[in-house]
């Protein structure tokens, strides 16, 4: 079983939907990565959390530490935020590894 | 642009050549990693560079033999791969390996072993 889970695996949406992507981890970590990876394979770091909750643009991401849990979400869902998320974390004892999950494939229609 | 750069973006190879896939950071970091996403399997750490020395090694094949000449440059050394080796590398670079800071990916060199 991976450390790291993430939900739903695979997520279609209309453009202008909320969209809420969803981590969950069963370790200790020191922090949580999301991460965006485009068709082609570049991978784009869009936060870096150890706690609480972080706004860039239309994106927010939230981690609860004792739940071990963390969400992702776009408002004002858009056809060009459709790309792979990828949540990883930072083990405790791991020094700077990440751990990845197995990535959130969004689709945005039109 | 995340200020990492990768060659070749493309790499077809047979088992018994020898190439090399090379990663070059612009953003004055100190630490570098090799990372192989195979498909439907999340990314896979495969070697961590800090300050030019080898910091971590997850058990990968001598097949695959990283080197790191300077703080801006790395490169993964391959030979004899097997069809299963087939998978996009990436790189990235971050401030500094052991504070666990944001990382910076490359665009990745996608890799066919036939």
């Amino acid at each position: 079983k991976n450390e790291v889970e993430q939900s739903p695996q695979n997520l279609t949406a209309q453009e202008g939907e909320f969209i809420t992507i969803n981590c969950s981890y069963s370790v200790g970590i020191s922090a949580l990565h999301w991460l965006q990876q485009h068709p082609g394979g570049g991978i784009v770091s869009l936060f870096m959390l150890s706690s609480g909750k972080k706004k860039h643009g239309r994106l927010i991401a939230t981690i609860n530490i004792q739940e071990k849990h963390s969400s992702l979400h776009i408002t004002a869902s858009h056809p060009r935020d459709s790309a792979v998320y990828i949540c990883a974390v930072i083990i405790e004892t791991s020094g700077s590894r990440l751990t990845f999950g197995e990535g959130t494939q969004l689709t945005v229609n039109p | 642009e995340t200020g990492v750069t990768q060659t070749p973006r493309h790499l077809v190879m047979g088992m018994t050549n020898k190439k090399s896939l090379k990663c070059e950071q612009h953003l004055g970091h100190n630490a570098m990693y090799w990372y192989k996403q195979s498909a439907k399997k999340p990314l896979e750490l495969m070697f961590v560079y800090s300050l030019e020395e080898r910091v971590e090694n997850n058990s990968v094949p001598s097949r695959f033999s990283p080197e790191c000449p300077n703080s801006s440059h790395l490169f993964l050394h391959l030979h004899t791969l097997q069809p299963e080796d087939s998978a996009l590398y990436l790189c990235a670079s971050s401030q500094a390996a052991r504070e666990g800071g944001t990382q910076y990916f490359g665009p990745g060199t996608r890799l066919l072993v036939l």
